[in-house]
């Protein structure tokens, strides 16, 4: 079945950078857009970015946040540069298709505090 | 961007009692395919979401029927005919005709 294994989440100071990863297993995963959604303690749900063939980010992480895969890792990536606190949050990647977020995994949280 | 606004923020409801839940969008939802991307999603106290609603009345697999979506263009309706102490948690509507993807505020519902 489906598995998305979000990592790389953790606790890290203002104007620093972090990496995340997803792990897929479970389907053919260079057949599928990738997205990241992210959730602010207590608060609702924010798209972030997609990659398939191309590349869409949210404006509030342009420039800052990049998205990539590895089709042969079946891994997809969020670099986050220049993190800021409103970037604190429990980020989610979701399969696309053939319904919309059919499939997500359980989030890692970041934390961006001194 | 389109604006996806839910009403109510909250509700309280008495198991085997109906709920409903609006939704609206800034824009039609309606794509030149015939498609309505209108997509409502349940995040269980600690869970990640879960698709309930595809495509404003669709049923995703596994979701019980007393799950029903409904409307058109930019009103949509989600209606529980029997809630369930399964069902607490927030629910949210979502969009998908156009990047970026927007979410409602969410709707939050919990048990009496």
């Amino acid at each position: 079945q489906v598995h998305l294994v979000e990592s790389g989440g953790g606790v890290v100071q203002p104007g620093r950078s972090l990496r995340l990863s997803c792990a897929a297993s479970g389907f053919t995963f260079s057949n599928y857009a990738m997205h990241w959604v992210r959730q602010a303690p207590g608060q609702g749900l924010e798209w972030m970015a997609v990659i398939s063939s191309n590349k869409y980010y949210a404006d509030s992480v342009k420039g800052r946040f990049s998205i990539s895969r590895d089709n042969s890792k079946n891994t997809v990536y969020m670099q986050m540069n220049s993190l800021r606190a409103e970037d604190t949050a429990v980020y989610y990647c979701a399969r696309e298709g053939p319904r919309y977020f059919e499939y997500w995994g359980r989030g890692t949280l970041v934390t961006v505090s001194s | 961007d389109v604006v996806m606004t839910q009403t109510p923020l909250s509700l309280s409801v008495t198991p085997g009692q109906p709920a409903s839940i609006s939704c609206k969008s800034s824009q039609s939802l309606l794509y030149s395919d015939g498609k309505t991307y209108l997509y409502w999603y349940l995040q269980k106290p600690g869970q990640s979401p879960q698709l309930l609603i595809y495509e404003v009345s669709n049923r995703f697999s596994g979701v019980p029927d007393r799950f029903s979506g409904s409307g058109s263009g930019t009103d949509f309706t989600l209606r529980i005919s029997r809630v369930e102490a399964e069902d607490v948690g927030v629910y949210y509507c979502m969009q998908s005709i156009q990047l970026p993807v927007t979410f409602g505020g969410g709707t939050k519902v919990e048990i009496k």
